[in-house]
């Protein structure tokens, strides 16, 4: 079945980079996505990578994909304090009909 | 503002109580999806609707039950419900029934006393 997991926590300091890692079972996902859910809000994409790809990277942060371990990564460049938040993977088929997400990853910057 | 517009935000109510909450997808978007988000479940995909037909069904109770009208919007109905019920309920939608991206709303969150 499929199956999307992450570490739950994880803290840094403001202005260091930030290394969220996501695993996932099912080797047929077409599409992988990092979502970010700040407290009392909804979801909200913040990037997604096709399968085919390794590396995606759009400012400040970088998506790395490892097909071959079913490993994904969103490091984030000079973390913010407004950086706080949920950090939910997703993974999804091509013309698939519900997304899977992860568990989540609570990022806590520190000043 | 996502576009995705959900009602109410906020709603408290009693055990064995039935509440409606409504969602209204981002202009265009013609697929809507339900997710409850709890603490101990995570986010759970519920039911996904797609131009007024249901299309996947997920870890939906039968207690639970949902439509999508000509118009789009979506409501989730819940009925008989219980202490575990209480979570924040999301709706999010998507262009077509298998697009790649789903844009989310704000949630609406359920407390069940």
């Amino acid at each position: 079945g499929e199956d999307v997991e992450q570490s739950l926590f994880l803290s840094v300091r403001e202005g260091d980079s930030s290394v969220i890692n996501c695993t996932y079972t099912d080797s047929s996902s077409t599409y992988l996505y990092w979502y970010k859910q700040e407290p009392g809000a909804g979801l909200q994409l913040l990037t997604y990578i096709f399968s085919n790809m390794d590396m995606k990277q759009d400012q400040r942060l970088t998506v790395l994909l490892n097909k071959k371990d079913k490993h994904l990564s969103l490091r984030i460049a000079d973390t913010q304090t407004g950086d706080s938040a949920i950090y939910f993977c997703a993974e999804s088929k091509n013309y698939g009909q519900n997304f899977v997400f992860g568990p989540g990853t609570r990022l806590s910057v520190l000043p | 503002d996502s576009g995705v517009t959900q009602t109410p935000k906020h709603l408290i109510t009693a055990t064995g109580q039935r509440v409606t909450l409504r969602c209204s997808p981002r202009s265009g978007d013609l697929s809507v999806y339900w997710y409850q988000q709890s603490l101990d479940q995570g986010l759970q995909f519920l039911i996904q609707y797609y131009n007024g037909e249901e299309r996947a069904k997920g870890n939906i109770l039968e207690r639970f039950s949902a439509q999508q009208f000509p118009d789009l919007h979506s409501e989730l109905n819940l009925s008989s419900l219980e202490l575990g019920d209480s979570a924040l309920y999301f709706c999010a939608s998507s262009p077509r029934s298998g697009a790649n991206v789903l844009t989310f709303g704000a949630g609406s969150r359920l407390t069940v006393l």
